[in-house]
């Protein structure tokens, strides 16, 4: 079975500066899907970033990016000019990638990490 | 396009009790997938539908069930309801299209039981 471990239960970043979030996993399928997830005090849990495990070029969303590293077996996500409205559990999540019909796309997460952002 | 939409977003119930929260997921999305997430076990997964069948199930108990409806809506109930079942439920749709996943969720679920 595959697991997520998110080692940094907070974090704390100032606004403006640079944090980067770890997440490693274990698995022993070749093909998958990582992903960070956000979510807010609202609760309502917001797809921050992705990461196909076949592809070489390190996902990039605006002011999110992640270091994916295959071999070790970690994720970790880097968020460059922190705002104040990046405040929030970051979760990181695995699915593989086998999904055909009948197949599961089932998320597995890490526990999260609390981003608190100091103005 | 409306988002993936819960109901009831907030819920109190009584040990013993039973309970149906419902998902209505992103028009056009035929796979809904539940999530019960709690201060200690974090974010675990019930189980997942498609196409009205379910595909995959969590290590949750007999009491969580669910089923899809033709229009890709679901309902996950939970039985003989316990303390410890108090959590936010939350639903996920999505689709497939290629290499490109999607996983949209909703607001959730609050369910506090008493």
């Amino acid at each position: 079975a595959q697991t997520v471990t998110q080692s940094q239960p907070e974090m704390s970043v100032q606004e403006a500066e640079t944090v980067t979030l770890s997440c490693t996993y274990d698995t022993s399928e070749s093909d998958y899907y990582l992903f960070w997830y956000k979510q807010p005090p609202s609760r309502q849990m917001i797809l921050v970033i992705r990461q196909e495990a076949y592809k070489q070029q390190n996902a990039t969303e605006n002011r999110f990016s992640v270091n994916f590293q295959k071999a070790a077996k970690s994720f970790s996500l880097k968020i460059s000019d922190s705002q104040l409205g990046d405040a929030a559990m970051y979760f990181c999540a695995y699915r593989s990638a086998f999904v055909v019909e009948g197949g599961s796309e089932k998320l597995v997460f890490g526990k999260g990490t609390k981003l608190t952002v100091n103005p | 396009k409306a988002g993936v939409t819960q109901t009831p977003r907030y819920l109190i119930k009584t040990r013993g009790q039973q309970v149906t929260l419902s998902c209505s997921p992103i028009s056009g999305h035929r796979s809904v997938s539940w999530y019960q997430q709690t201060p200690g076990q974090g974010l675990q997964f019930l189980f997942e539908y498609f196409s009205e069948t379910q595909r995959n199930k969590g290590n949750f108990p007999g009491r969580f069930s669910g089923r899809q409806f033709s229009n890709s809506r679901s309902e996950m109930n939970v039985s003989t309801l316990e303390l410890g079942d108090s959590a936010l439920y939350l639903c996920a749709s999505s689709y497939v299209l290629g290499s490109t996943y999607e996983q949209y969720f909703g607001p959730g679920t609050r369910l506090t039981v008493t």
